[in-house]
């Protein structure tokens, strides 16, 4: 799988969207973004993934860039459950498993 | 929703030991995997399995093994276990596709002492 290059830590304050970027620049045609985040002392949990397009869902938004070389996750309104470690993985089609990288600590303000 | 459950949320175990994390899922699901998550290394995959009695190894299946005798359970198994064994060890499951989502249990803290 290609690498990604995220952040080490952000901050945020709170009801304030996040942008959290990640580069991929290696990345191929086929190869999907998936983000996912770890809350503390928790597994990872699946937030969104995407190809080419942008995608939204209940949990946040993917803004990929046009030459798909980085992508942005976005959070609309942060919470102080929004703090976690997020992880973008990029994944082959003819991948089944991921490989997550450091991550990108996202601490939220009150 | 979908749960994968570890059967324990802290182990405490001695060198040479033989240690089992088990690891069961209630969605039906085809995939099942294991990894260890160290800190300022991420998470790195040992094993994982597409199929009842099928294993594949991940990047880092030295000193471990595995096994699926039922869809809903996958067990890890340290032979003889070793201190530099001591992680955190998160099992999970999808289903089969390269873009279903997995789904994560809340991690076994293994100690080997």
């Amino acid at each position: 799988d290609a690498k990604t290059t995220q952040p080490n830590s952000m901050e945020s304050n709170e009801e304030e969207p996040v942008h959290l970027p990640c580069n991929h620049s290696t990345i191929s045609g086929t190869d999907y973004i998936h983000w996912y985040r770890q809350l503390p002392s928790q597994g990872p949990e699946y937030v969104i993934h995407g190809l080419t397009s942008n995608v939204n869902n209940r949990m946040a938004s993917l803004a990929i860039a046009e030459d798909r070389k980085s992508s942005t996750l976005i959070l609309h309104r942060a919470t102080l459950r929004d703090a976690a470690v997020y992880y973008c993985i990029l994944r082959a089609p003819d991948g089944q498993n991921f490989v997550f990288g450091p991550g990108t600590r996202l601490s939220v303000l009150p | 929703d979908v749960k994968v459950t570890q059967s324990s949320r802290y182990l405490v175990k001695r060198t040479g030991e033989k240690v089992f994390l088990e690891c069961v899922q209630d969605m039906d699901h085809e995939n099942m995997f294991w990894y260890r998550q160290d800190p300022g290394l991420g998470l790195r995959l040992i094993y994982f399995s597409y199929d009842v009695k099928m294993k594949e190894k991940g990047d880092i299946p030295e000193g471990y093994s595995v096994s699926r005798e039922k869809k809903e359970r996958f067990s890890l198994i340290l032979e003889s276990a070793s201190t530099n064994q001591t992680s955190m060890y998160l099992c999970a499951s999808s289903l089969y596709g390269v873009n279903q989502p997995q789904h994560f249990g809340d991690g076994t803290r293994l100690s080997i002492l």
